[in-house]
C-alpha cells in the first residue's frame, strides 16, 4: 500500500518567493496533519484536517502560513512570502480516527 | 495548556548497554503512542498503549502505561547500533480527531 507521498522532497528558495507543499494521505485516512520540525522547536503541529475541515491551525506560525485541504486525497501547505526562519523540515501525517499516524518522506525546505 | 515532557534530550551509551526515555503528562492521557525516527528519516509508529499499568514488549523494546495515565516510558535492552535515532511520546488526548500532543523527543547515540 502507498503510504503518505509529499512533494517535492526538497525545495530551495529565495527569500519572498511563495513556497507551496503537498500531501496526498492514506486513502481511506479521515484526519490530516501538517507538521514543522527544526533543531531548535523539534516537532510543531502547524494545523489538522478531520474529513477535510480544518479543525485547529493554532500552531501555524503567521499569517503567511495557508493550508487547504480541496478533497480527502489531497492538502497543500503554502507559504507566502517564505523567509529564512522558514527553513525547516515539513512532515505531513495522516490517520484513521485515533489510531496511530503515518508520516510522509517530509520536504527538507531551506529559504535563502 | 496540554503538554507531553519528555526526558532526557539525549543519551548516549556503549552498545551493549541499556536505555530509557520518559514521558510525563500534567493531565490524563486517553492513550500514549511512541514512535521513533532515524536520522533523516520521519517518524515511524511503534506502540500504542491505552489501558492503566499496560505493558508491552517489542524485542528487546518495553513500554510501559503508568497507573494514572499521566506517564509513559520506553526501556531498550542492550542496546544495538540499529537503534540510534530520536524515539518520541506522543499522547493523545480525549476526544481529538487524533491529533498527539509530541513529547520533545529522545535522541539516542550508540557508541560500538
Amino acid at each position: 500500500d502507498a503510504g503518505v507521498i509529499q512533494s517535492p522532497r526538497h525545495e530551495v528558495t529565495e527569500m519572498g518567493q511563495e513556497v507551496t507543499l503537498r500531501c496526498k494521505p492514506i486513502s481511506g485516512h479521515n484526519s490530516l496533519f501538517w507538521y514543522r520540525q527544526t533543531m531548535m522547536r523539534g516537532l510543531e503541529l502547524l494545523i489538522y484536517f478531520n474529513n477535510n475541515v480544518p479543525i485547529d491551525d493554532s500552531g501555524m506560525p503567521e499569517d503567511r502560513f495557508s493550508a487547504k485541504m480541496p478533497n480527502a486525497s489531497f492538502s497543500t501547505l503554502k507559504i507566502q512570502p517564505s523567509e529564512p526562519r522558514d527553513s525547516a523540515v515539513y512532515f505531513c501525517a495522516s490517520s484513521l480516527d485515533y489510531q496511530p499516524q503515518h508520516f510522509g518522506d517530509g520536504t527538507r525546505l531551506s529559504i535563502l | 495548556g496540554q503538554q507531553v515532557m519528555q526526558i532526557p534530550q539525549y543519551q548516549h551509551v556503549q552498545e551493549g548497554e541499556d536505555f530509557t526515555t520518559y514521558c510525563n503528562s500534567s493531565t490524563t492521557l486517553s492513550n500514549i503512542q511512541w514512535y521513533k525516527q532515524r536520522p533523516g528519516g520521519h517518524p515511524v509508529f511503534l506502540i500504542q498503549l491505552v489501558k492503566s499499568g499496560e505493558v508491552k514488549k517489542q524485542k528487546r523494546l518495553t513500554f510501559q502505561f503508568g497507573e494514572a495515565k499521566k506517564n509513559s516510558s520506553l526501556h531498550i535492552t542492550a542496546t544495538q547500533t540499529t537503534d540510534v535515532g530520536t524515539y518520541f511520546c506522543a499522547g493523545l488526548y480525549g476526544t481529538s480527531y487524533g491529533k498527539l500532543t509530541f513529547g520533545q523527543g529522545t535522541i539516542l547515540t550508540v557508541h560500538p
